[in-house]
């Protein structure tokens, strides 16, 4: 029973132009969500979070959004970069456990 | 400050012996999460340790166990390996002085299992 889904497995955008990922969840007593970025033969690096409390997080060029009655995430960077280039995944957690997308795939064409 | 590391990073085994990974967490965490991550399932929840204590568990056979020190650093192990056990296992720390809720999970860079 997959609570986290990111339907899309992969996304190319050209460089400079604003990336968009998304992520649905299904539980709702999720009360924290994150973003990773994983690049091959390393593990998942943490970006970006947001609390439940709230619907917007900036941290540079990435924004994450939360909107709780559609139960979905979005990861916003902008301008994309080729060094962006890796996989995404979203997770959720409540009570110290964490649930994980299966990833999109983004590429940043230069 | 160190981040997570976990050894071996790579390790073959034959269908039917155990394997012993390690996990060393960043000084000061001492929540240790272990994740299992195959092409196409994202990462899947093994367990959790605290303080020495198993919080949380996912839904793995009890092939898998773990367990934590009282220096935090922690070992997973998987017993009577079946070819279906090659992934990437990935070890994650939390929970550094003060923060022992929603405090994000850091990686380290994994173990990868081939089971043969």
């Amino acid at each position: 029973d997959q609570q986290v889904k990111q339907n899309s497995p992969s996304l190319s955008v050209q460089e400079g132009r604003i990336s968009i990922l998304n992520c649905d969840y299904t539980n709702s007593m999720f009360d924290y969500f994150l973003w990773y970025k994983k690049y091959p033969a390393e593990g998942p690096t943490f970006l970006i979070s947001i609390s439940s409390i709230k619907d917007k997080n900036e941290d540079g060029r990435f924004t994450v959004f939360l909107n709780k009655s559609a139960k979905h995430l979005s990861l916003h960077i902008v301008p994309s970069q080729p060094g962006d280039s890796a996989v995404y995944f979203c997770a959720a957690s409540v009570g110290n456990q964490f649930y994980f997308g299966t990833g999109t795939s983004l590429t940043v064409i230069p | 400050k160190a981040g997570v590391t976990q050894t071996p990073r790579y390790l073959i085994k034959t269908r039917g012996q155990q394997v012993t990974l390690s996990c060393s967490p960043i000084s000061g965490h001492r929540s240790v999460s272990w994740y299992q991550q195959t092409p196409g399932q994202g990462l899947q929840f093994l367990f959790e340790y605290f303080s020495e204590t198993q919080r949380n568990k996912g839904n793995f056979p009890g092939r898998f166990s773990g367990r934590q020190f009282s220096n935090s650093r922690s070992e997973m192990n998987v017993s009577t390996l079946e070819l279906g056990d090659s992934a990437l296992y990935l070890c994650a720390s939390s929970g550094g002085l003060g923060q022992t809720y929603n405090s994000p999970l850091h990686f380290g860079n994994g173990t990868r299992l081939t089971v043969t």
